[in-house]
């Protein structure tokens, strides 16, 4: 049973629009949260994390949401660009282990 | 280099070869990781070392053998694999073994068992 989950296989937005990508989990004990990007050809490179003590992060373009009620989680990246097309992976954990549950991605394409 | 590399980063081999997968991380880390992406499945945590110490099997078949010869390096032997462990393998590390110590990846080794 997948305990993170990304619903949108890929997703397509126009340059200089805002991108949402979306992450569900189910487990409550997930205390901190992480998005990763991939380029093909690459490994995955970190973005931006969030702990549960907060609703929202933010670091330059890109802000993650998070939603403890509903379980959910959201990464904004405002204005998209090309460079930015890539596969997105949301990453789950709780504090009192090291293990990374890894949604299966979505891939964003950036149309110029 | 910098940051953490993975060798050779694709690989073809047969059932009943042996091979090996080299990763390197040029960070001073003490945690280092192997992970397995399969196609259309989310990173699976294969193994995880900190200083050294394997502290997870997340239940591997003995196929897969790891080795951390210092905090620096991780391989992971390969003997007589099935098809279906063709897939991306990825390594990491991190400062230490915790979950807020960021992992960072390697670029991974593509594997194909024929």
């Amino acid at each position: 049973d997948q305990q993170v989950k990304q619903n949108s296989p890929s997703l397509s937005v126009q340059e200089g629009r805002i991108s949402i990508l979306n992450c569900d989990y189910t487990n409550s004990m997930f205390d901190y949260f992480l998005w990763y990007k991939k380029y093909p050809a690459e490994g995955p490179t970190f973005l931006i994390s969030i702990s549960s003590i907060k609703d929202k992060n933010e670091d330059g373009r890109f802000t993650v949401f998070l939603n403890k009620s509903a379980k959910h989680l959201s990464l904004h990246i405002v204005p998209s660009q090309p460079g930015d097309s890539a596969v997105y992976f949301c990453a789950a954990t709780n504090s009192g282990t090291y293990k990374y549950i890894f949604g299966t991605g979505t891939r964003l394409k950036v149309l110029a | 280099e910098t940051g953490v590399t993975q060798t050779p980063r694709h690989l073809v081999m047969g059932m009943t070869n042996k091979k090996s997968l080299k990763c390197e991380q040029h960070l001073g880390h003490n945690a280092m990781y192997w992970y397995k992406q399969s196609a259309k499945k989310p990173l699976e945590l294969m193994f995880v070392y900190n200083f050294k110490e394997q502290t997870e099997n997340n239940s591997v078949p003995s196929r897969f053998s790891p080795e951390c010869p210092n905090s620096s390096h991780l391989f992971l032997h390969l003997h007589t694999l099935q098809p279906e462990d063709s897939a991306l393998y990825l390594c990491a590390s991190s400062q230490e073994r915790t979950s807020t110590d960021t992992q960072y990846f390697g670029p991974g080794t593509r594997l194909t068992v024929l």
